[in-house]
Formats: C-alpha cells, structure tokens, sequence
C-alpha cells in the first residue's frame, strides 16, 4: 500500500484565497484524522471522521474551516478565506479501527502571505 | 489543553547512551501510543501499550505504563545519530468516542 497520500504537499496562497488540501487514507482503514501542526500549539486535532462521519469537529478553528469526506478513500480540509495566521503543516492520518494506531500523511505545508 | 504532556521538551544525549521520555495524562485511556516524528515529516508510529499492560519492548525501545499515576515513559537504549527527532505520546481516551490526543513532544537530539 502507498500510505496516506496528501495533496498538495506545499501551497502558497494569498490572503482571502480558497485553500483545498486533499487526502486518500489508506484503503480499509474507518477513521480519518486532520491535524495542524504549529511551533507554537504543537500538534492539534481538528477533525475526525469514522466511516465517513465525522465524529468530532471541535477542534476546527472556525468557520472558515470545513471538512468533507465523500467515500471512504477520500477526504477534504477547506479554508476559505484563508488568513496569515493558517499557516502550518496540515496531516491527514487514517487509522484501521479505534483502538489502534494511527498512520500519518506526509502533510502539506501551507503559508499564507 | 493537550491530554498527554511529554517530559522533558528537549533532550540532548552522546550517541550510546539510553534516552527516556515521560508522558503524563490526565484521564482514563484504553491504550497510549508513541509516535516520532523526523524534521519535517509526518508521525510514524513506534509502539502501543494497551492499559492493562505494565511494561513492553519493541527493539532498542522500552515502554513502561503506571495507570495509577497516570504516566508512562519510553525509553530509547544505546541511542544512534538517527534517533534525532521529536517523539509524542498520544492517549486513546476510554468512555464515548475514543478521542486519541497527542501531547507537545519531546525534542532528542543524539549527538555522534
């Protein structure tokens, strides 16, 4: 199996630019994860999804942020519009059933300027 | 807040020598897991230890649970220039959804 596959792996945008961050979980696995990694908070939760449900989105920062998942081999982190302070590396990781680990992207690394 | 908080947040050690790292948590868990995660990549999973498990290796890595005190450590024996990465813990919550919540990481940095 190739992993977790994310898309794009970095992205440049303009303030108040749609940005789309894409990811394929690892083909039977039931739960999908969005994180946002930062040097200043670290590695934070935003969204869960099992068997294409999400689960918990309480750690989406607002409004601006929505995530999708179609099928079960695909999901979708959206922002719009982006802002300055989005900037991070975003990973999807996906995960065979609760209770095991977890198996992370390679992330994508966003700045907005 | 993060449920599980690594201790220390950096560590430097010579090539050789054991590291550990702690991990504290503040709620009951099903199982802790260790992550590390390599300068600009995703997490690669290291080892699970289920909450009825007190101890558990895999290779030069040693973990240890103390559901009482709510801790567990890792353990990286005859560390290498290629441990150099920062390591998390991540705790699977019991009760509900199983929410599973990494911590800040600790920074190893193995020096040749």
């Amino acid at each position: 199996d190739a992993g977790v596959i994310q898309s794009p792996r970095h992205e440049v945008t303009e303030m108040g630019q749609e940005v789309t961050l894409r990811c394929k979980p690892i083909s039977g696995h039931n739960s999908l994860f969005w994180y946002r990694q930062t040097m200043m908070r670290g590695l934070e939760l935003l969204i869960y999804f099992n068997n294409n449900v999400p689960i918990d989105d309480s750690g989406m920062p607002e409004d601006r942020f929505s995530a999708k998942m179609p099928n079960a081999s695909f999901s979708t982190l959206k922002i719009q519009p982006s802002e300055p302070r989005d900037s991070a590396v975003y990973f999807c990781a996906s995960r065979p059933g609760t209770g095991d680990e977890q198996y992370f992207g390679p992330g994508t690394r966003l700045t907005v300027t | 807040s993060q449920q599980g908080e690594e201790d220390p947040q950096a560590l430097s050690i010579q090539e050789g020598e054991n590291a550990t790292m702690n991990c504290s948590y503040k709620t009951s868990i099903n199982n802790l897991q260790w992550y590390r995660q390599n300068s600009g990549r995703g997490l690669v999973h290291l080892i699970l230890i289920r909450s009825n498990e007190r101890e558990k290796h895999s290779g030069r890595l040693r973990v240890t649970l103390d559901t009482s005190k709510k801790s567990s450590s890792l353990l990286i024996t005859a560390s290498r220039a290629a441990d150099t990465a920062s390591y998390f813990c991540a705790t699977d919550h019991s009760g509900g959804y199983q929410k599973v919540t990494f911590g800040i990481g600790t920074k190893l940095q193995v020096i040749p």
